[in-house]
């Protein structure tokens, strides 16, 4: 089955500063891949989400890249602020009817001021 | 959009007794929904998937009798946690998803499940 793993496991960047994390798959037919933002005791939250018919997706601050051949996508996150502090996961499954998605261990981002 | 929403957020019982948790899609139609558990600190593990009208598959090493899941219309999926015991104490969560080429799953906030 498919694996993904993340990192780094924690993150502390200065306020304004970028963060990357990155994630590699190992399954090659997985072609969806979303990032999700999880706040201490709540649901995880979609933020942004790539398919493999593209290389890169950017909504304001944040962006996705994906390397199809290397297996690897990342997310980056600019101009960082206190509110993007959090556990971001990342995750790949196969297209299709609803399918299961398989989460990296997570990264805690910290964003000092 | 794509809301959904679990209840109780909450939860306590005492050891062998059963909880019932339930799950919402409540602005669109959910063909399947997924029930996960996280540890403190830890990933998400999906424990089994379930489709509108049909039985749930569970992942390895899950125990269907233990955990019963239901979903009996477009928007509502259960999740009955029978005889529980201090370890299945963990935060239990819900995605929904409304299939076809729409791979997104939109989670709920979570229940917080302790049993004593």
């Amino acid at each position: 089955g498919e694996n993904v793993e993340q990192h780094p496991s924690t993150l502390s960047v200065q306020e304004g500063d970028s963060a990357v994390i990155k994630c590699t798959y190992s399954d090659s037919a997985s072609n969806y891949f979303p990032w999700y933002k999880q706040e201490l005791g709540k649901g995880p939250q979609l933020i942004i989400d790539i398919r493999s018919n593209v290389g890169e997706k950017k909504d304001q601050r944040i962006a996705v890249t994906l390397n199809k051949t290397a297996k690897h996508f990342s997310l980056h996150i600019t101009e960082t602020q206190p509110e993007d502090s959090a556990v971001y996961f990342c995750a790949a499954s196969k297209s299709g009817t609803a399918s299961k998605l398989t989460f990296g261990t997570g990264t805690r981002l910290q964003v000092t001021l | 959009g794509a809301v959904v929403s679990q209840h109780p957020s909450r939860v306590i019982c005492k050891s062998g007794t059963s909880v019932k948790i339930e799950c919402r899609s409540l602005d669109f139609q959910a063909t399947t929904m997924f029930w996960y558990r996280q540890f403190p600190k830890q990933s998400l593990m999906l424990m089994a998937t379930s489709n509108e009208g049909s039985k749930a598959t569970y992942e390895q090493g899950v125990e269907k009798d233990k955990f019963l899941i239901n979903h009996a219309s477009l928007t509502l999926s259960t999740l009955t946690v029978t005889s529980a015991h201090p370890e299945d104490s963990s935060f239990y969560i819900c995605s929904a998803s409304s299939g076809g080429l729409g791979d997104e799953q939109y989670f709920g906030p979570g229940t917080r499940l302790t049993v004593t």
